[in-house]
């Protein structure tokens, strides 16, 4: 079954401090792979994304991601998270055999930035 | 911004009422996707449309649930005989311009089913 997998439920870092949320995946074939961030009450905004090619992928507000195909996973990381990065973030999967853009997504790791 | 408007952005009704969500999409998109977002977790896929046409459709989308895309432009997403269950974030999304598959979603609409 396809499934993407946010082990972390809640991350508390402190500000300035380094970030790395880890998402690994399920899926028949290596996917698209997406990082949204998801402020309260707000919709999703992409952060970054990887399809092809150098497996660290840089993003929008400073982000950075690397996919390992061996380990299905796709991290994000943060060098120094800054107390605005507090939010909730998902990681999500696509397929990259059809064109359905279906993306399948995790449930989630919030992030508490503390001062 | 990404484009994606969708209102009311907030709806609160009684168990058994009907509500409908609008979304207005990115205008170039021939794309327009629903997902639905419960509180905790990450969204989960609802439908799709291509042009007016229905492409796909979640099992989670029980017979009270229709959505349509008239002329192909903005799409509805109506609950009939709302029940507590369906409280959550309705998303819609339209597709990137690239082949790298990623959606940009709007605002969503936040329903609270008393």
């Amino acid at each position: 079954a396809q499934s993407v997998t946010q082990p972390d439920i809640h991350i508390t870092v402190s500000e300035g401090a380094s970030l790395e949320l880890r998402c690994n995946y399920s899926y028949g074939a290596t996917p698209y792979l997406f990082w949204y961030v998801q402020s309260p009450g707000q919709g999703l905004q992409l952060l970054l994304k990887y399809f092809s090619g150098d497996t660290l992928v840089q993003g929008i507000k400073g982000f950075e991601a690397e996919f390992k195909r061996s380990q299905s996973s796709f991290n994000l990381r943060k060098p120094s998270v800054h107390w605005s990065d507090a939010a909730e973030y998902f990681c999500a999967v696509g397929p990259r055999m059809d064109s359905s853009y279906k993306l399948i997504f995790g449930s989630g790791t919030r992030l508490l930035v503390r001062p | 911004d990404t484009g994606v408007s969708q209102n009311p952005r907030h709806k609160i009704t009684k168990r058994g009422q009907n509500v409908t969500f609008r979304c207005d999409p990115i205008s170039e998109h021939n794309r327009l996707y629903w997902y639905r977002q419960t509180l905790g977790q990450g969204p989960e896929f609802l439908t799709y449309f291509q042009n007016e046409a229905q492409l796909e459709k979640s099992r989670l989308l029980s017979d009270r649930f229709s959505a349509e895309r008239p002329k192909g432009s903005f799409s509805t997403l109506e609950i009939q005989r709302t029940e507590q269950g369906d409280s959550a974030m309705y998303l819609c999304a339209s597709p990137g311009q690239g082949p790298t598959g990623e959606l940009f979603f709007g605002e969503g609409s936040r329903l609270t089913v008393l």
